[in-house]
């Protein structure tokens, strides 16, 4: 059965940093693209970050420069390091698995909260 | 990027209704199109995928339909559990993967 945990969300001040953790079991970690999608109360999900399975990264424009995504296929993890958050970045951050065959995200974590306050 | 609408943004509907939501994209995305349903505290789960393909284990009434910019979800005889909120998104060619807004359908 596929799993993915999240982990590491909570409270952080305007400009602290935070990173957010996913552990992934029960398939290939290392054949498939990764992705980080937010979604904000009341609001539809936003797709934040993805890593593919060679590495290219992409992100969505209003974290360039302040979130990176990393994976690490030895510890079927993929992470994302938030740095200089803002408080519209406040949502639950889900981990989200690419299936190539469909071009969906098929699976998906149970989601972090992550609140972005003074 | 690709911008997504969806009309209505809600609906009120009865048990054993057909119901049809609208997602329009701003730029021809061939079939590259996904449905998804949320349901409170909950992540998305893929209903439809390329615009018309059922995703495995979701049940023969909802179909989707459409290409290009135009397309449709229909559910055809709602179920108790279908009350949620449905979600269409774009994987058309490199990320950004768009998510619409939303719509919600209520009893």
């Amino acid at each position: 059965e596929v799993q993915l945990v999240e982990s590491g969300g909570g409270l952080v001040k305007p400009g602290e940093s935070l990173r957010l953790s996913c552990v992934a079991s029960g398939f290939t970690f290392s054949s498939y693209s990764m992705n980080w999608v937010r979604q904000a109360p009341g609001k539809g999900p936003e797709w934040v970050s993805s890593i593919s399975s060679s590495g290219y990264i992409s992100y969505t424009d209003s974290v360039k420069g302040r979130f990176t995504i990393s994976r690490d296929n030895a510890k079927h993890s993929v992470f994302l390091q938030m740095d200089s958050p803002r408080g519209d970045d406040s949502a639950v951050y889900y981990c989200a698995r690419l299936d190539s065959n469909t071009w969906t995200f098929d699976s998906w974590g149970q989601g972090t909260r992550v609140t972005v306050s003074s | 990027d690709i911008q997504m609408t969806q009309s209505p943004s809600s609906l009120s509907a009865s048990v054993g209704d057909r119901i049809t939501i609208t997602c329009r994209t701003s730029e021809t995305i061939s079939s590259n199109l996904n449905w998804y349903q949320q349901k409170p505290g909950r992540a998305p789960k893929v209903l439809i995928y390329a615009a018309s393909s059922l995703q495995s284990g979701v049940p023969s009434r909802f179909s989707g339909s459409g290409s290009g910019t135009d397309f449709t979800l229909t559910i055809s005889g709602l179920q108790p559990e279908d009350f949620a909120t449905y979600y269409c998104q774009q994987t058309y060619g490199t990320p950004p993967f768009t998510f619409g807004p939303g719509t919600k359908v209520e009893i």
